[in-house]
């Protein structure tokens, strides 16, 4: 059973605009929400992360938003540029490992 | 400082081979885990470690996957009998210790094709 689920599969977006990718969960014991950004041949690199304590974090041009009650979080790119061009990934953990989404393929045209 | 280091970075064996993927962690991370980053699955845990405790085997997909831990650093993923569905990428990741906010590092990883 997916826990994670994450949208859109993949994403195209203008250098300049702002890219949003979703991740909903199911299981409240998770508490931490972090951020991969993977290019290929490479492994996931950690982009950013939050606690459900908190409802927005925000690192430079990276914002997540949390929302609680709906089991939603998201990532927002501002001033999405063409170097942006990966593989994100959505994950959730409650203890050790992590949960991860299925990832979206985020393109920002030059 | 180095990252994770993972070898080989891929590997071509045929079907009914044994293969064994190798992990370095950073110097310092108490835990390490494996997963497999496969088209169909996406990326799945399969066993973690955290010093000298019994290993999380919960994720491990089959009775012919096994890992080992030697002296708290260096990690073995061993793959007998390979099998076609075996083929993806295995990432092994670090963490300073096993509690959930603690940031996973990830290797490269092997990329493992079963001919």
């Amino acid at each position: 059973q997916q826990q994670v689920k994450q949208s859109p599969q993949s994403l195209i977006v203008q250098k300049g605009g702002i890219s949003i990718i979703n991740c909903a969960y199911e299981n409240t014991a998770f508490d931490y929400f972090p951020w991969y950004q993977q290019f290929p041949g490479k492994g996931p690199a950690l982009l950013i992360a939050i606690r459900p304590d908190v409802s927005e974090k925000k690192e430079g041009r990276f914002t997540i938003s949390f929302n609680k009650s709906a089991k939603q979080f998201s990532l927002h790119i501002m001033d999405s540029q063409p170097g942006d061009s990966a593989t994100y990934f959505c994950a959730a953990s409650s203890s050790r490992q992590l949960t991860f989404g299925s990832g979206t393929q985020l393109t920002v045209l030059p | 400082g180095a990252g994770v280091s993972q070898s080989p970075s891929n590997k071509v064996t045929e079907k009914g081979k044994d293969v064994e993927l190798r992990c370095d962690p950073i110097s310092g991370h108490t835990a390490l885990y494996w997963y497999r980053q496969s088209l169909g699955q996406g990326l799945e845990f399969l066993i973690y470690f955290q010093g000298n405790s019994a290993p999380d085997k919960s994720g491990l997909p089959s009775d012919r996957f096994s890992a080992e831990r030697t002296g708290g650093s260096v990690s073995t993923l061993t793959i007998q009998r390979t099998q076609q569905e075996d083929s993806a990428v295995y990432l092994c990741a670090s963490s300073l210790a096993s509690s959930s906010n603690q940031p996973q590092h990830f290797g490269d990883g092997t990329r493992l094709s079963i001919l």
